[in-house]
C-alpha cells in the first residue's frame, strides 16, 4: 500500500519567504508527526497531531513555525520568514493512534529538503 | 526524561561478519525501544521494537536486538553483514505512560567493506 508522502521533495527559497510543506500519511493512521534534521543529527520532533488536533507543538522553535491538519489527514506544516537557519531536511511519520499505553512504530515520509538562501 | 545514546558515530565491519550497533537508553519506568534505517535521501524505516515479553527481538532484514534491562540497553544485531546493510540506523526511546514523542539518538553510521 501506499506509504507516507511529502511534496516537495526539495524547496529552496530566499530568506524572509514563506514555504508551506505538505504531508500525506498512511490512511488510516491518526497519528501524525513532524520532525527536522540535520546533517549528522537525529530527528528533531516538531509537532504532534492526534485527529485534527495538535496534542503537542512544543517542538516547535519559534511563532514562524506553525501547522495545521483541518480533516485528521493530509497535514501542512508552514514557515513564515524564513531564515537561513531553518535550512533542513523535515520529516513527517504516521502511526496507528499513540497513547501511553501504545507501542506502535511511526512510518517516515521520504522527507522535503528545503534550503534557504 | 527519557533520552536515548549511540556512542558510536561510525561503525566499520567486513561484509559476512557480525556487526552490533549499540544503544543505551534511559527512562524512569519501562520503555519501548525502536530501531530504525535510513538509508541516504530517503527517510526512517522501522526495522524493529520492544514492547514487553522476550528480551530478544527479531526484525526486518536479518537484524535483531537484545533488551537488556539490568545495562538500559538495546544493542541492534546481524549474524552476517551484507554491503547492502550500509546506512545510518537510530535507535529511539519511549517511555510507556508518558510521553508519547519518541527520542532519537543521534544515528550510527554502519559501513560494510567488502
Amino acid at each position: 500500500g501506499a506509504g507516507v508522502s511529502q511534496t516537495p521533495s526539495n524547496k529552496v527559497t530566499e530568506k524572509g519567504k514563506y514555504v508551506e510543506l505538505r504531508c500525506d500519511p498512511i490512511s488510516g493512521h491518526t497519528a501524525l508527526y513532524w520532525y527536522r534534521q540535520s546533517l549528522g543529527q537525529g530527528p528533531e520532533f516538531l509537532i504532534y497531531f492526534q485527529g485534527t488536533g495538535a496534542a503537542d507543538d512544543s517542538g516547535l522553535p519559534n511563532d514562524r513555525f506553525f501547522a495545521v491538519r483541518p480533516e485528521g489527514s493530509v497535514s501542512t506544516l508552514k514557515i513564515q520568514r524564513t531564515e537561513r537557519g531553518d535550512s533542513a531536511v523535515y520529516l513527517c511519520a504516521s502511526s496507528l493512534t499513540t497513547g501511553t499505553g501504545a507501542g506502535y512504530e511511526q512510518y517516515f515520509g521520504p522527507g522535503t529538503r528545503l534550503t534557504v538562501t | 526524561a527519557q533520552s536515548v545514546a549511540q556512542p558510536e558515530d561510525q561503525v566499520n565491519v567486513a561484509e559476512g561478519n557480525p556487526l552490533t550497533v549499540k544503544c543505551t537508553y534511559s527512562v524512569s519506568g519501562n520503555p519501548y525501544l525502536f530501531w530504525y534505517v535510513q538509508y541516504p535521501n530517503r527517510g526512517l524505516q522501522f526495522l524493529l521494537k520492544y514492547i514487553t515479553g522476550d528480551n530478544l527481538v527479531k526484525g526486518s532484514y536479518g537484524f535483531e536486538a537484545e533488551f537488556n534491562k539490568s545495562q538500559t540497553s538495546f544493542h541492534l544485531k546481524k549474524p552476517s553483514a551484507l554491503v547492502s546493510d550500509s546506512a545510518l540506523y537510530f535507535c529511539a526511546v519511549r517511555e510507556t505512560g508518558g510521553s508519547y514523542i519518541p527520542t532519537f539518538g543521534r544515528g550510527t553510521s554502519l559501513i560494510v567493506h567488502p
